[in-house]
């Protein structure tokens, strides 16, 4: 599988519930990031991580845990989410030096 | 990075030039203009990129004037699959690899 893959694409959760949203990368990249799009809003950056090191946290809340074990792999774990976190979460990757991100197709996210 | 200016949406015909205009009369000399798009309820798509020189790709060309102030981006024969919200970002190339997506130009190719 080439590019950049997200799974699950659609995720319906409770706000009691814990789940993890996992992206995968095969492009040999070294860094990877967590987008947030709300409806009718620009997508929001969350989080960034270069060679496994998280580079930038822009002031998401604590509900929401990213992980990077390594460059091909990122999680986003949730918990005790809000209705209001109900959107597309989009992971993309770039090489370090590249400003080209490349996308994968993101995970719809319905918080009940 | 400098703030840009687009269109909040446009209409082409298949088959036409579809031109996307974009204002970022703020830039600054090192900064790049970069084009993504986003067609529905997928990820962004990166598109082209320049920094003066007018650019190529078998995607779309850039133009950007030479005051730098303005960019066109050319979709040559634009197609029923290219209806998506295109965004227009200027940003430095330097380690700070952020994109700041505004609300960008939704563009609809109709039949």
């Amino acid at each position: 599988e080439t590019g950049v893959t997200q799974t699950p694409r659609h995720l319906v959760m409770g706000m009691t519930n814990k789940k993890s949203l996992k992206c995968e990368q095969h492009l040999g990249h070294n860094a990877m990031y967590w987008y947030k799009q709300s409806a009718k809003k620009p997508l929001e950056l969350m989080f960034v991580y270069n060679f496994k090191e998280q580079t930038e946290n822009n002031s998401v809340p604590s509900r929401f845990s990213p992980e990077c074990p390594n460059s091909s792999h990122l999680f986003l774990h949730l918990h005790t989410l809000q209705p209001e976190d109900s959107a597309l979460y989009l992971c993309a990757s770039s090489q370090v030096t590249d400003n080209e991100q490349f996308f994968g197709p993101g995970t719809r996210l319905t918080v009940l | 990075d400098a703030k840009t200016t687009q269109p909040t949406s446009m209409d082409c015909a298949e088959g036409r030039a579809a031109n996307l205009p974009c204002n970022h009369s703020t830039i600054s000399g090192n900064e790049y203009v970069y084009w993504y798009r986003q067609i529905h309820s997928q990820g962004p798509q990166y598109i082209i990129h320049g920094l003066k020189n007018n650019e190529t790709n078998e995607m779309a060309s850039l133009i950007i004037t030479e005051d730098r102030k303005s960019s066109t981006l050319i979709l040559p024969h634009a197609t029923l699959r290219d209806t998506a919200v295109y965004y227009c970002i200027v940003r430095l190339l330097s380690n700070d690899y952020k994109l700041s997506f505004g609300a960008g130009t939704t563009v609809t190719v109709r039949a």
